[in-house]
């Protein structure tokens, strides 16, 4: 069956702009993550969706950060007056509810000006 | 921050060699991932290990945990040119209630050479 998507799979801002990425998990998968990979080093937590609900965002930098999953399905992260230091590439992942194994997108590469 | 460290940082190997990646962590575990990535993009998830068991096999992929030692081994036989990527260990905590959340290290990069 159809993995995670993401789009857009590269996105190029100035910096201050305002960006949304996009997920669409796995069917059926309740639990939706977000992480973030700086260069050279591995995904970093960022934010836990079960079902709508964001159950744990201890992982968002700061407040121009946020994300949403107003059905329960797809996810959107969005990023207000992007900075320099945004620039990375967020990763996507959903987890069927009871199973331990996280199943990741492709990712966006994103790049601040 | 990051739990697992990984060890070595960047590890090249001939075709037909066996590759072995650590991962050191430092608090208790619900369970311990090994992931490979390709090219800085997608993860792929190989092989999990729970905090009661010790080695765990999957085709040419060895794992060893070890929590007195609050360590994990990976171990690829066999090594092909196509097993080239970047490997991270990640651990689910055992307490503390986020065992939903994965904390992952820095990685290995494996180079395997023709």
């Amino acid at each position: 069956g159809a993995g995670v998507s993401q789009t857009p799979s590269n996105k190029v801002t100035e910096k201050g702009k305002y960006v949304e990425l996009r997920c669409d998990p796995i069917s059926g998968h309740t639990a939706l993550y977000w992480y973030r990979q700086s260069l050279g080093q591995g995904p970093e937590f960022l934010i836990y969706f079960q079902g709508t609900g964001a159950a744990d965002d201890s992982g968002l930098p700061n407040d121009r950060f946020f994300a949403v999953r107003p059905e329960g399905s797809v996810s959107t992260l969005k990023i207000q007056r992007t900075e320099r230091g945004d620039s990375a590439v967020y990763l996507c992942a959903s987890k069927l509810a009871g199973t331990d194994t996280q199943y990741f997108g492709p990712g966006t590469r994103l790049t601040v000006l | 921050s990051q739990q697992g460290e990984e060890d070595p940082q960047a590890l090249s190997i001939q075709e037909g060699e066996n590759a072995t990646m650590n991962c050191s962590y430092k608090t208790s575990i619900n369970n311990l991932q090994w992931y490979r990535q390709n090219s800085g993009r997608g993860l792929v998830h190989l092989i999990l290990i729970r905090s009661n068991e010790r080695e765990k096999h999957s085709g040419r992929l060895r794992v060893t945990l070890d929590t007195s030692k609050k360590s994990s081994s990976l171990l690829i036989t066999a090594s092909r040119a196509a097993d080239t990527a970047s490997y991270f260990c990640a651990t689910v905590p055992g307490s503390g209630g986020s065992n939903y959340k994965l904390t992952f290290g820095k990685g290995t990069l494996l180079t395997v050479n023709p």
